[in-house]
């Protein structure tokens, strides 16, 4: 099973600002994924990253505000662009090995 | 697209008795569906997962059933333990090399 490194683990930023998240595999792995899961709510997908190719993303979520990088087949970063208290919430990247598999997500919060 | 209901959203059990959560799809071409364990604050663990070429799977105290005609599959929990308490997601694949669709979750409390 793939095992997947997440950075930071948690984070307090200002509104306005930004934040990108890390995400490391330790194997390659064709399909990589963003979620954010609200406390206490079910997994939403925010886009799939796209190894040399733009993300594919979900309906409600733009570029501009989530640029997503897939330089290659282990690393993946997220930003949150232009944040807001909204914004606050669990970031968790996936990666597609047989299965989905869960990094240990990113905790989130936007003052 | 592919739309997964799951039931029910909080479940309560006695340490020892069974429990069991359902889900249903939509999209008749989903030909996988995973479960997945997530424990407060941790990130969701894969657990037991079932392809459309099968009708059941267990694997200790855990047992995953699917019926594809009736689109819906179910997790089953034996003799449960406090440990088992977390909630439970579940999940089909479309087809392909698409994200897979989660249910809502199932919030299990077992009770000693």
């Amino acid at each position: 099973s793939a095992v997947i490194s997440q950075k930071p683990s948690r984070d307090i930023c200002q509104r306005g600002t930004s934040l990108t998240i890390q995400c490391q595999v330790d194997s390659q792995v064709t399909m990589m994924f963003w979620y954010r899961q609200q406390p206490g709510q079910s997994l939403t997908l925010i886009a799939t990253a796209n190894q040399g190719s733009e993300a594919t993303y979900e309906s409600g979520f733009v570029i501009d505000k989530f640029p997503i990088s897939r330089p290659n087949l282990t690393f993946s970063t997220l930003t949150v662009s232009n944040m807001s208290p909204e914004d606050s919430s669990i970031y968790l990247c996936s990666a597609e090995q047989e299965t989905q598999y869960f990094g240990p997500g990113t905790r989130l919060l936007v003052l | 697209g592919e739309n997964v209901e799951q039931h029910p959203s909080t479940l309560s059990v006695q340490e020892g008795d069974s429990a069991v959560i359902k889900c249903t799809y939509s999209d008749s071409a989903s030909n996988y569906f995973p479960w997945y364990k997530q424990e407060l604050g941790k990130r969701p663990q894969l657990i037991i997962d079932i392809r459309s070429n099968v009708g059941e799977k267990k694997d200790q105290r855990i047992a995953v059933t699917l019926n594809k005609t009736a689109k819906h599959f179910s997790l089953h929990i034996t003799e449960t333990q406090p440990e088992d308490s977390a909630v439970y997601f579940c999940a089909a694949r479309p087809s392909g090399n698409t994200p897979l669709v989660f249910g809502k979750g199932t919030r299990l409390s077992v009770i000693a």
